[in-house]
């Protein structure tokens, strides 16, 4: 049983660069979640999926972020015209069915210059 | 709106120390769930417990425990004896069932610090 796995582990990127990051879920996981870790703080919640429906979104996914979970499998967190509060730890956690521990993933580390 | 208050910071003991950890919530639901999370120097959430409202049991695991006081809206981790590898930062977190808000939400965490 593989865990969570995030792909880059690192991302350095110019201001104004757009930037996506991939997660694939624990497999016959039909939730899938991504949040947001700034230094000293704990994960903040970005948005949600069950299979392939996106059900929640935070109010700090601004215009420029978009999320995608094609088929319920992997999924895809995409950052438009990146700026420098983007950057921060995005996790991306699953878990089998509603209030059932989430497992997470090693995180994409974004850095924007 | 629920929220999830660490007051401590960080803590710093000595190894074999008991230590704990306190954390508050605040939510309008009577179903929820609250849970721990240990996040290494390496930097992944490990997940350390689960526990419903309904269930105010308190439970052992191996060093671990866990103090469940709905009266008080507290949930309290205690490491007994503790280690250098306990050093780590820890995290409280709850979801809400009757919202319908599936989401996490994570206090600020307290670090700890083991020294040998």
């Amino acid at each position: 049983d593989t865990g969570v796995s995030q792909d880059p582990r690192h991302k350095i990127t110019k201001r104004g660069q757009n930037v996506t990051f991939r997660c694939d879920p624990i497999s016959e996981h039909n939730r899938l979640y991504w949040y947001r870790q700034t230094l000293g703080q704990g994960p903040e919640f970005l948005t949600y999926f069950q299979n392939e429906a996106q059900l929640e979104k935070s109010r700090l996914l601004s215009d420029r972020f978009s999320a995608e979970r094609p088929k319920g499998s992997f999924s895809t967190l995409e950052i438009q015209r990146t700026e420098q509060g983007d950057s921060a730890m995005y996790l991306c956690a699953s878990s089998l069915g509603s209030n059932r521990p989430q497992h997470f993933g090693d995180g994409t580390r974004l850095s924007i210059l | 709106a629920q929220k999830v208050t660490q007051a401590q910071t960080e803590i710093s003991v000595v190894e074999k120390e008991d230590v704990t950890l306190d954390c508050v919530y605040e939510t309008r639901d009577t179903t929820y769930y609250l849970f721990w999370y240990k996040q290494p120097p390496s930097g992944e959430l490990v997940f350390l417990i689960r526990r419903n409202s309904f269930d105010e049991q308190n439970e052992i695991s191996g060093r671990y425990s866990w103090n469940f006081q709905k009266s008080t809206s507290s949930f309290n981790f205690t490491i007994t004896a503790s280690q250098v590898v306990d050093s780590a930062v820890y995290f409280c977190a709850l979801s809400e069932a009757e919202t319908g808000r599936r989401a996490l939400t994570f206090g600020s965490g307290t670090r700890l610090q083991v020294q040998p």
